[in-house]
């Protein structure tokens, strides 16, 4: 059955710092992947997806991320920190065929910014 | 466009009543899908719906119910509210080929006593 792992779930960085955030998945084939995230008491919005070609992918607020096929991994990076960042996390996985799609996400990872 | 909302945003139920979790698309999307979110498990699918008329079950159905009568409107309903179902439900909806994103709606927060 397909997976998602997010390792880290609660991360802190200072305002300024690089970040990265891990997300392996097990999955047959190739899947498609998202990175979403959820400011508190909101809903999830889109950061970026991949589902085909460049395997670094950029998305909204100045993060990207990287799909690595040997490590099945599709880590989220940003390279200096706003204190708006501060949110929780999810990466997720969909079927690359066409179908109901449902998407399987991680436990998501807790971001803390220090001023 | 509003995009995905839902109805209510807060609800306290007691043990053994029922209610029903309004969502709302105006993105003309086929598919809607019910996710439950609890601390430390991410999001978990309930049950989904692939076009007007048609529900599906997904990872956590049991103690739910629901229905999509018309192609904007997918209905979550408790029929009997126990407290392990405490929670914040999320809707989301998205059009059908495999890339495209799921739109989440704002969420209703569940307490039951």
């Amino acid at each position: 059955a397909q997976s998602v792992t997010q390792p880290d779930i609660h991360i802190t960085v200072s305002e300024g710092a690089s970040l990265e955030l891990r997300c392996n998945y097990s999955y047959g084939a190739t899947p498609y992947l998202f990175w979403y995230v959820q400011s508190p008491g909101q809903g999830l919005q889109l950061l970026l997806k991949y589902f085909s070609g460049d395997t670094l992918v950029q998305g909204i607020k100045g993060f990207e991320a990287e799909f690595k096929r040997s490590q099945s991994s599709f880590n989220l990076r940003k390279p200096s920190v706003h204190w708006s960042d501060a949110a929780e996390y999810f990466c997720a996985v969909g079927p690359p065929q066409g179908g109901s799609e449902k998407l399987v996400f991680g436990k998501g990872t807790k971001l803390t910014v220090n001023p | 466009n509003a995009g995905v909302t839902q109805t209510p945003k807060f609800r306290v139920l007691k043990t053994g009543q029922s209610m029903t979790l309004l969502c709302a698309q105006d993105m003309n999307h086929e598919y809607m899908y019910w996710y439950r979110q609890d601390p430390g498990m991410g999001l978990r699918l309930i049950h989904y719906s692939v076009g007007e008329g048609t529900t599906a079950k997904g990872e956590v159905p049991d103690g739910y119910n629901v229905s999509r009568l018309k192609k904007q409107n997918f209905l979550l309903g408790l029929e009997s509210a126990a407290p392990s179902q405490t929670s914040v439900y999320f809707c989301a909806s998205r059009r059908t080929s495999g890339a495209e994103t799921q739109y989440f709606g704002p969420g209703t927060r569940l307490l039951v006593l």
